[in-house]
């Protein structure tokens, strides 16, 4: 079975800090996309980024990046520079194709809390 | 414009009543889903539809009963509502096509509350 672990419960940063989160997955799968979603105070799910399982270079969106290997099966995220409106819930998930449509499986999540 | 629209985004409800989630997007995909996100933050999926037709039913109870009019909506309905159905129910859509993996756009989630 497809599985996502966030080990990270909640991590707390000050202000301006860069801080990294973890997603490690499991799959028997050779085609899978990794995605994360961030879930803000207000409760919204909010798209973050989609990466194939082929894509393994390095994303960058302004403050955002994301650190893809398949050699450790893992989907880090990390934050420069964070500010107090990046205190929420980050998820990551990974795609599971059911009978030829797809399934999020969602880690456990993890809450940053980033102070002034 | 609201992509994925869910009501209520609040319902409090009474054990054993039936209660109905309705959802819409206007974003044009052939899939929805609905998903419980529990008090944990836990986030796990109920049912998806394609084209008005069930796809995936997660060994939910068949107290809940997915309905889909068109392919824009997607409703949720909760017979006998009991204690544990107190969650956060969100609605999601995506392109959808067969084998493919396309980004889920979520509705705003509406906090279900049995007392």
């Amino acid at each position: 079975a497809q599985k996502v672990t966030q080990a990270q419960t909640e991590i707390s940063v000050v202000e301006k800090e860069d801080v990294t989160l973890d997603c490690v997955y499991e799959t028997r799968d050779t085609t899978y996309y990794l995605f994360w979603y961030k879930q803000p105070p207000s409760g919204e799910l909010v798209f973050l980024i989609r990466r194939n399982s082929f894509d393994e270079q390095n994303e960058i969106s302004g403050r955002y990046s994301w650190n893809f290997q398949k050699s450790t099966s893992s989907f880090n995220f990390t934050i420069t520079a964070s500010q107090v409106v990046d205190s929420a819930v980050y998820f990551c998930a990974l795609s599971e194709v059911n009978t030829g449509f797809q399934k999020l499986v969602f880690g456990t999540g993890t809450r940053l809390l980033v102070s002034p | 414009d609201t992509a994925v629209s869910q009501t209520p985004k609040y319902l409090v409800t009474q054990m054993g009543n039936d209660k109905s989630i309705k959802c819409e997007q206007n974003l044009g995909h052939d899939t929805m889903y609905w998903y419980k996100q529990d008090s944990k933050k836990f986030l796990k999926i109920m049912f998806s539809y394609n084209n008005k037709e069930l796809i995936i039913n997660e060994t939910v109870p068949n107290r809940f009963s997915p309905k889909s009019p068109d392919k824009a909506h997607l409703n949720l309905h909760i017979n006998s509502l009991e204690l544990g159905d107190s969650a956060v129910y969100f609605c999601a859509s995506s392109q959808g096509t067969t084998f493919s993996t396309d980004t889920q756009y979520f509705g705003p989630g509406t906090r279900l509350t049995v007392l």
